[in-house]
């Protein structure tokens, strides 16, 4: 079974850093691009960030770029976003979600559960 | 950056009836332009991509068209599972960009 876990979310304060990570499992990791995308308390969805196969072509939304940073390891079947300089703004449930097909960066098919992130004082 | 606007932002209707969803993109996507399904509690759920494919196991009740800028989510007969929120997207261009949403909430 495809399958997406998140982890490390939890309550912060404006500032801080969190790292979230993503587990994969049921499919060959290293084939596709993944993404993080998230919902904030009664907002639409906003892609965060993505990053290929091999760590070449990564993107940002720009209200995360210089302060959010995502990266792979594929050995480990893993996905990280290391959030730094968080704000309030922040809040949200951040998805875990995997790239339709090889090699394209485009659009969610798996998606995880979430974790949820809370920035407040 | 890409926007998308979908309309109408509410649709009440009642089940059996055909539900039609529209997204405007500002500037031309090409065909890549997906829809998904989001539920309370849930992870959104991938319903087309590429403007008309419908992903696995979606039923052929939903069908998407369009190109460039203007594309259509239609739901043929409305099942009680299918009243949700309904987002596009669209892989053309980075940053990736959702659109505003469309409820479907029963008449």
């Amino acid at each position: 079974e495809v399958q997406l876990v998140e982890s490390g979310g939890g309550l912060v304060q404006p500032g801080r850093s969190l790292r979230l990570s993503c587990a994969a499992s049921g499919f060959t990791f290293d084939d596709y691009v993944m993404h993080w995308v998230r919902r904030a308390p009664g907002k639409g969805l906003e892609w965060v960030s993505g990053i290929s196969w091999n760590s070449g072509s990564i993107g940002y939304a720009d209200s995360v770029k210089g302060r959010f940073t995502i990266s792979r390891d594929n050995a480990k079947n893993s996905l990280y976003l290391q959030m730094n300089s968080l704000r309030a703004e922040d809040t949200a449930l951040y998805y875990c979600a995997k790239d339709t097909r090889p090699n394209t960066f485009d659009f969610f098919d798996i998606w995880g559960p979430g974790t949820m992130v809370t920035v407040s004082s | 950056e890409i926007v998308l606007t979908q309309s109408p932002a509410t649709l009440s209707l009642s089940p059996g009836e055909r539900a039609t969803l529209s997204c405007r993109a500002s500037q031309s996507v090409s065909s890549y332009l997906a829809w998904y399904q989001e539920k309370p509690g849930q992870a959104p759920r991938l319903l087309i991509y590429d403007a008309s494919n419908r992903a696995t196991g979606i039923p052929a009740r939903f069908s998407g068209s369009g190109s460039g800028t203007d594309f259509t989510l239609t739901i043929s007969s409305l099942e009680p599972e299918d009243f949700a929120v309904y987002y596009c997207q669209q892989g053309n261009n980075w940053p990736l960009t959702f659109g505003g949403g469309t409820k479907v909430e029963i008449k």
